[in-house]
């Protein structure tokens, strides 16, 4: 596609649930990268994929939060048993190449935990 | 790890005045240095970057300066606008696998 696509753009789950958090990565694009963005703060890496092995998943924060990414392209981040302090926007970004060159970011989605 | 500190935290400057963000970075070994502006509500775009073979890079009314000795990184803003007001991040990056941001500046544009 023209840019980087998440979904959905808004989740509003109850304390507990498991979420699925969708990116579709520009075409062609062998790197992605999730992170996490808490109200006013920064950009908190979660995990890198080059293709579909994901070779850094040092800012995963807990063994809640799982990846994945299939055929090379699309990625799901999933976070089991949700907590409130799971509440943040989570953004996707792919790169044609390593190194975090020519990062593209996606809107992200917004996660409100309940 | 890479670590990058990012100053100040906010900021705010009367429209047509500089502006000027600044970062320092842990690893010697990162070579690529982006600036991303994320406005309120919306996804960070990068406005400006640079390689640790050149030491500044200007593009119409936006500079970065490298000093890979120190190794720190400048972001300079001139004639500031109001649409300039927004959140901007640097980053450090280039070797690993991915990029290193800083915490943030909210730049503010006050007419």
């Amino acid at each position: 596609g023209a840019g980087v696509s998440q979904s959905p753009s808004n989740k509003v789950t109850e304390k507990g649930k498991d979420v699925e958090l969708r990116c579709d990565p520009i075409s062609g694009h062998t790197a992605l990268y999730w992170y996490r963005q808490s109200l006013g703060q920064g950009l908190e890496f979660l995990i890198y994929f080059q293709g579909n092995s994901a070779p850094d998943k040092s800012g995963l924060p807990s063994d809640r939060f799982s990846a994945e990414r299939t055929g090379g392209s699309v990625s799901t981040l999933t976070i089991q048993r949700t907590q409130q302090e799971d509440s943040a926007v989570y953004l996707c970004a792919s790169s044609s190449s390593q190194g975090g060159y020519g990062y593209t970011f996606g809107s992200g989605t917004r996660l409100t935990v309940v | 790890g890479e670590n990058v500190e990012q100053h100040p935290s906010t900021l705010s400057v009367q429209e047509g005045d500089s502006a000027v963000i600044k970062c320092t970075y842990s690893d010697s070994a990162s070579n690529y240095f982006p600036w991303y502006k994320q406005e309120l509500g919306k996804r960070p775009q990068l406005i400006i970057d640079i390689r640790s073979n050149v030491g500044e890079k200007k593009d119409q009314r936006i500079a970065v300066t490298l000093n890979k000795t120190a190794k720190h990184f400048s972001l300079h803003i001139t004639e500031t606008q109001p649409e300039d007001s927004a959140v901007y991040f640097c980053a450090a990056g280039g070797t690993a696998s991915k990029l290193t941001f800083g915490t943030g500046t909210r730049l503010q544009v006050t007419l």
